[in-house]
């Protein structure tokens, strides 16, 4: 069984502060990490994936990968009340995705 | 945007009665899938298919069955509703190395 793990928060940051999501996966046979964006009563949306070892930057978020520790993330830095949302980690197994179970995060103004 | 649609968008069914959700795209990929998400489980995978008449199981494909007669449409049908089908079901198509959701389809079984 392929797991995917995830800390479900809520996890509450100040405006302007740094949030940090965790998740941790099963397969090390992964290559690719998918972070997505959920509003209440909305599809997830992608925010960005990675495959490498390291981190990828884009804008506000980076992701960071760990392989050898099976652990991907996402800082999402200068957090905006925008940001409040369920954030869902996913990995690719073949052509299938396996996702979190999701974090919440409220950022508060 | 993957050009994903999904009808319906909310439905009110009764136990025991058959139920079709619609998943409809206009870019020609080839991989689709079905998938639910309930409250403390996240999003777990129905059925996909990857081609027209080429399905295969997901984890929870108990109840639950699927066609695809054309790559633009993936049907998912509840063969006798239950209440514990009760959830948000989205749709999705695999693009450029990403998964693309439609907008989901609620689904209520009294």
């Amino acid at each position: 069984q392929k797991e995917v793990e995830q800390n479900s928060g809520p996890l509450s940051v100040p405006e302007g502060a740094i949030a940090s999501l965790n998740c941790t996966y099963s397969d090390r046979g992964s290559q690719s990490f998918f972070w997505y964006r959920q509003y209440s009563g909305k599809s997830p949306e992608l925010i960005m994936f990675i495959y490498s070892n390291g981190d990828k930057e884009d804008g506000r978020f980076t992701a960071q990968l760990n392989k050898a520790s099976q652990y991907v993330s996402l800082l999402i830095r200068d957090s905006q009340p925008s940001d409040s949302a369920t954030y869902l980690c996913a990995v690719l197994y073949g052509q299938n995705f396996v996702f979190g179970p999701g974090t919440r995060l409220s950022v508060l103004p | 945007d993957a050009g994903i649609t999904q009808s319906p968008r909310h439905k009110v069914t009764e136990t025991g009665t058959p139920v079709t959700l619609r998943c409809h795209q206009t870019e020609n990929h080839r991989y689709m899938y079905w998938y639910r998400q309930d409250p403390g489980h996240g999003l777990r995978l129905i059925h996909y298919s990857y081609g027209v008449k080429d399905t295969d199981k997901g984890e929870v494909s108990d109840g639950y069955s699927v066609s695809r007669s054309k790559t633009e449409d993936f049907l998912l049908t509840l063969e006798s509703a239950t209440s514990s089908q009760t959830s948000v079901y989205f749709c999705a198509a695999y693009s450029g190395n990403t998964i693309y959701f439609g907008e989901g389809s609620w689904l209520t079984v009294v």
